[in-house]
């Protein structure tokens, strides 16, 4: 158990939906990264959140959005859900410092039908 | 910005023998970390092995050791004595140590089977 959870792990929904994901990263864990694993595109950085401010985005669509709240929990929303947004997404949490070791959530399946 | 390249997409090996999973990476950088992570059936992501570019000495943990090439940009992953349980996706990752962010950057993978 790496300490990080996610809910759901399973969601599907249809086209034009909007999905939540949540993330409670390890205790004491300030940083959080969401990544995007897919079968063309692999694992994809999309966003990181440190003690609730943005520090670096990546891959991500301006239909999706994330935050990080005072209890350092984050959430994942995706909107106008296309066929294309499948995938499996992970949540990841560390300490401070780029010496601190990255530990994954088990992720959330999203299937779009 | 940097990339990770694993140029083999499924391994095999027979159980008890070595393997070795190839991963070379782009950087214009000097200091930075390097992983390899292990995605089993279960799809959790697992840390194996993390090297410090700035340590010359090759990482080892039990049965995994890297050959770090830093001239070569290149980073194996050497599994010894496999085991049916190390059947896996295998990920090499980057992780700059500028720009105020600790992303990993991702190859495609490698997807290892053990045969017994």
């Amino acid at each position: 158990d790496s300490g990080v959870t996610q809910t759901p792990k399973h969601l599907i929904t249809a086209t034009g939906q909007r999905v939540t994901l949540r993330c409670s990263p390890r205790s004491g864990d300030l940083s959080v990264y969401w990544y995007q694993q897919s079968l063309d595109q692999g694992l994809q950085f999309l966003i990181q959140y440190y003690n609730g401010e943005e520090r670096a985005k990546g891959n991500i669509l301006e239909r999706f959005s994330a935050q990080q709240f005072p209890d350092l929990h984050s959430e994942l929303n995706l909107s106008s859900l296309e066929l294309g947004d499948s995938a499996l997404y992970f949540c990841a949490s560390s300490g401070t410092g780029a010496n601190e070791k990255l530990f994954f959530g088990s992720g959330t399946q999203l299937s779009v039908l | 910005a940097q990339t990770v390249t694993q140029s083999q997409p499924e391994m095999s090996v027979q159980e008890a023998e070595t393997v070795t999973l190839s991963c070379t990476y782009d950087t214009s950088e000097s200091d930075y970390y390097l992983f390899w992570y292990k995605q089993p059936p279960s799809r959790q992501m697992i840390l194996v092995i993390r090297q410090e570019a700035y340590k010359q000495q090759n990482a080892t943990e039990n049965r995994f050791s890297v050959n770090f090439q830093k001239a070569a940009k290149s980073f194996s992953l050497k599994i010894s004595d496999s085991q049916l349980g190390d059947a896996a996706m295998y990920f090499c990752a980057y992780r700059s140590l500028q720009g105020g962010s600790e992303k990993l950057v991702f190859g495609k993978g490698t997807k290892l089977t053990v045969n017994p």
